[in-house]
């Protein structure tokens, strides 16, 4: 299986700050990764495949890079709605597997 | 309008057996590239990959999970069935169902706790 390692595991930040968060994978996925959004109490929500499309209707500030072993996410200027749990997803190869989360709280 | 909704029994005892049903909306089972997933999440933990069935009947399970599942499809009547033996007090969670287009999980169900207890 490829395991997916999260960082930071949580991020304290302000609004209007610059996010990053890091997907290392144990084994190449190409660019064969998802990033979601999950809300207490909600489903999650697709905001990036193919490791850098953006999921339509999902605002410009969120972005994904990278392939291969390491895949990033960037929330460009945080906003109020953005404080949530954020996983990572490969489906290179089967079992697809996600990441632990990286939680966005407020600083 | 694309719609998942899951049901199925909120409870169940430990090594019965959890059948859970996704009935969806706004798009057919027959077309080619797309697919119906389970995704479950234990209470404050991360996302795990269930089962998941294609439009042409490919199915995959976890691996470690696999000796207790069976996914099936029903395409005329839009819905997806999941069945998991010997349940035990580590599944419970919440048991989400997607549509899978393209091999990503575009649409979710809102979800279904499941606790297991005697």
């Amino acid at each position: 299986d490829i395991q997916l390692t999260q960082s930071p595991s949580t991020l304290s930040a302000a609004v209007g700050d610059r996010v990053t968060i890091t997907c290392r994978a144990s084994q190449s996925v190409g660019f064969w990764l998802a990033w979601f959004q999950q809300k207490p109490g909600k489903a999650p929500k697709l905001l990036i495949y193919k490791g850098s499309s953006l999921e339509s209707g999902v605002p410009s500030r969120f972005s994904g890079s990278g392939s291969g072993s390491e895949l990033i996410l960037t929330i460009s200027s945080l906003q109020p709605d953005d404080f949530a749990t954020y996983y990572c997803q490969q489906y290179n190869s089967f079992p697809w597997t996600f990441g632990q989360g990286t939680k966005v709280e407020m600083k | 309008q694309i719609t998942l909704k899951e049901s199925g029994p909120t409870l169940v005892k430990p090594t019965q057996t959890l059948t859970l049903t996704c009935t969806f909306s706004g798009f057919s089972l027959t077309t080619n590239g797309l697919g119906v997933g389970w995704i479950r999440q234990p209470p404050e933990k991360a996302l795990e990959w269930v089962a998941l069935v294609y439009w042409d009947d490919d199915k995959r399970y976890s691996p470690s999970l696999r000796s207790r599942l069976t996914i099936t499809k029903d395409a005329s009547k839009n819905q997806v069935v999941l069945t998991m033996t010997n349940m035990g007090p580590v599944d419970t969670g919440t048991y989400h169902c997607v549509l899978l287009f393209r091999g990503v999980a575009r649409h979710w169900g809102q979800g279904t706790l499941v606790s297991v207890s005697s």
